[in-house]
């Protein structure tokens, strides 16, 4: 049972260079969302998906761009990096629609913009 | 804007004790909250759900609702060094999208 799996879990890159964050589940989950954590804010939502082909924007989309062409996959995209994106980015998946329906976490990638 | 408060700070209370933590919701509407648990840097884990008034139990943990106030609490009880984490409360806030509202989280240290 692989679950939900991030990659990478680290990456360097400098500013200005467009970087692709992946994110892959199994579950055949109907929601995925990517989030962003940081220090005093919390997790923050940036993008978020609720099928293949449908996304929407969460709290702080401005720098990113997501695709979901399959149920499994949903990378997020930094198309010109900046040091304010330096985060730790984590990916979640969720059933369909219910009121119970918790989200859960991979492992994150840990982002270090130069 | 759907808010969620955990606004005490880091909780250290002795191996053994009961830890108890409080999260707020601006809401009405939110009909299911969460309990997270996350390890210095590793990733939010689930530990437990909560939907209707009262007491949810689950080993050691107890979740307590109560709408009327919208609160959400969080009981660790027998605390060990293994419960030391932040735990982030979350609220379906009613999007009808599955998405959750996290608050900032509660650092909590269980001292042996």
């Amino acid at each position: 049972d692989a679950g939900i799996t991030q990659s990478p879990r680290y990456k360097i890159t400098e500013t200005g260079r467009q970087v692709t964050l992946m994110c892959h589940q199994t579950w055949s989950h109907s929601y995925m969302f990517w989030y962003r954590q940081d220090l005093g804010h919390g997790l923050r939502l940036i993008y978020y998906s609720a099928a293949a082909d449908i996304t929407d924007k969460g709290e702080v989309p401005d720098g990113y761009v997501v695709s979901r062409s399959k149920t499994e996959n949903f990378p997020l995209t930094l198309e010109s990096a900046t040091r304010s994106q330096t985060s730790v980015y984590f990916c979640a998946s969720s059933e369909g629609q219910g009121r119970n329906q918790p989200q859960h976490f991979g492992d994150g990638t840990r982002l270090s913009i130069l | 804007q759907k808010e969620v408060e955990q606004n005490s700070g880091p909780l250290s209370v002795p191996e053994g004790a009961i830890a108890s933590l409080n999260c707020t919701y601006s809401d009405r509407g939110s009909q299911s909250f969460f309990w997270y648990r996350q390890y210095s840097g590793k990733s939010p884990e689930l530990i437990m759900f909560i939907y209707s008034n009262g007491d949810k139990e689950d080993g050691r943990f107890t979740a307590q609702l109560n709408k009327a106030s919208q609160y959400v609490s969080l009981l660790i009880r027998d605390s060990q060094p293994s419960d030391s984490a932040t735990y982030l409360c979350a609220v379906n806030a009613g999007y009808g999208n599955n998405r959750l509202a996290f608050g900032k989280g509660n650092q909590v240290v269980v001292i042996p």
